[in-house]
């Protein structure tokens, strides 16, 4: 497809389960990104890619999250012993240069932890 | 921390009403500036941008925004709205010392009564 494609779009997980949440970028962009956007809330940054380069890890929440993009394509965003804090929608955008001058969105993947 | 504000979770209009949805930042530096819509059931698609020069920046869908420094404001703009703008409106904006990560808004839930 043309856009942003994200799987699964929904995904519920027990407490403590690990989970793993991919994303297709538009072919070709250059940047990924990862947000986290909780219930009533704006996006948050999670994290940034150029090509397979992970430039910017600031925003993800402990340790317990890890994200990767080994080719410079397709990203996996993982987060470990989940817990019910981690409940959130979870976006993956990318861009075709190297600065945001517009980022593509996906529709997100709503995780919900119980 | 930066931050961005909007100032209204929900606003409801009839059909031909005029639009302002306020949007204010917090930092004293040059500023990227987005308005992001989300219609129900779809993912984030880029409204404007403002980078620089005019200040009265035009988008899609009739919509405009205006960047005002002295304010530390960029408030969305449309003379007449349509059932089909039923939607959910982020502010956003980038650093230019970072201008890969966005910060955003908490977002506007707009509901245009036909």
């Amino acid at each position: 497809g043309a856009g942003v494609s994200q799987s699964p779009r929904y995904k519920v997980a027990k407490r403590g389960q690990d989970v793993a949440l991919r994303c297709d970028p538009i072919s070709g962009h250059v940047s990924l990104f990862w947000y986290q956007q909780a219930l009533g809330q704006g996006p948050e940054f999670l994290t940034y890619f150029q090509n397979e380069a992970q430039l910017d890890k600031s925003g993800l929440p402990s340790d317990r999250f890890f994200a990767e993009r080994p080719e410079g394509s397709v990203s996996t965003l993982k987060i470990q012993r989940t817990q019910q804090e981690d409940s959130a929608v979870y976006l993956c955008a990318s861009s075709f240069g190297t600065e945001n001058t517009e980022a593509f969105f996906g529709q997100g993947t709503r995780l919900t932890v119980v | 921390a930066q931050s961005v504000s909007q100032h209204n979770h929900h606003v409801i209009l009839s059909e031909a009403a005029s639009l302002e949805l306020g949007c204010n930042y917090s930092y004293g530096g040059t500023v990227n500036l987005f308005w992001y819509v989300q219609y129900p059931g779809q993912h984030l698609q880029l409204l404007l941008k403002y980078f620089s020069g005019d200040p009265l920046v035009k988008g899609i869908k009739g919509f405009e925004a205006e960047f005002i420094k002295s304010k530390f404001s960029f408030n969305l703009r449309k003379p007449s709205v349509q059932w089909s703008d039923t939607a959910e409106y982020f502010c956003a904006v980038s650093l230019m010392d970072s201008n890969y990560q966005l910060i955003w808004g908490a977002g506007t839930k707009l509901i245009i009564k036909p």
